[in-house]
């Protein structure tokens, strides 16, 4: 099992629509999670960061945490052409011997379509 | 100027040879990655560093070696390049529990 999985997609989406974007990890002792947005040939950029259990917010954007379950979601109101990308789920591992790593997932292809 | 930056940010090489990539951070994070990223494969780890001659491996290290005598560099080196080196090349800091910030990326070619 990976340590951090994503659907690959492609995810289609009309614009103006939700788009959601899901991520499971494998280790119960991370604390930090983060997602990443990177357009073909750039560097990835960080979107959102969560720490706690529950919602944040901010703009179009929403990250949901579920730490029993595993669980990392982004939620893309409102989704324009621009925010065609791939989606990159990362995981910290805070704790023990990888301390400081940085986990990835593969991440998900989204497509806004006008 | 502050920030993290990859040098060089396109490289040709040969079969065999030695290829340094190089990172330099200004913020005096602990924490350093190497990552490459192929079509199909998302970010994979090669080596992360914690802190000054402090080094581990990653998921794929087979074939490169990594050095960090000062905080702030941390190069990326191909000892005898072959064809599936061929990649982005991706170094990042951060600081505990924080997000990781990402150089510009180097494109390696081995032909």
């Amino acid at each position: 099992q990976k340590e951090v999985e994503q659907n690959s997609g492609p995810l289609s989406v009309p614009e103006g629509a939700i788009a959601s974007l899901n991520c499971t990890y494998s280790d119960r002792v991370s604390q930090s999670f983060f997602w990443y947005r990177q357009y073909s040939g750039k560097s990835p950029e960080l979107i959102m960061s969560i720490y706690s259990n529950g919602d944040k917010e901010d703009g179009r954007f929403t990250a949901q945490l579920n730490k029993a379950s595993q669980y990392v979601s982004l939620l893309i109101r409102d989704s324009q052409p621009s925010d065609s990308a791939t989606y990159l789920c990362a995981v910290g591992k805070d704790y023990g011997g990888s301390q400081g790593n940085l986990i990835f997932g593969k991440g998900t292809k989204l497509s806004v379509k006008p | 100027d502050a920030g993290i930056t990859q040098s060089p940010r396109y490289k040709i090489t040969e079969t065999g040879r030695q290829v340094t990539l190089m990172c330099h951070q200004t913020w005096s994070h602990s924490y350093m990655f190497w990552y490459r990223q192929d079509l199909g494969h998302g970010l994979r780890l090669i080596y992360y560093s914690a802190a000054a001659d402090i080094t581990d491996k990653g998921e794929v290290p087979d074939g490169y070696v990594v050095s960090r005598s000062k905080t702030e560099n941390f190069p990326l080196t191909l000892e005898s390049a072959t064809r599936s080196q061929t990649s982005v090349y991706f170094c990042a800091s951060r600081t505990g529990g924080s997000e990781a910030f990402f150089g510009q990326g180097t494109r390696l070619t081995v032909v």
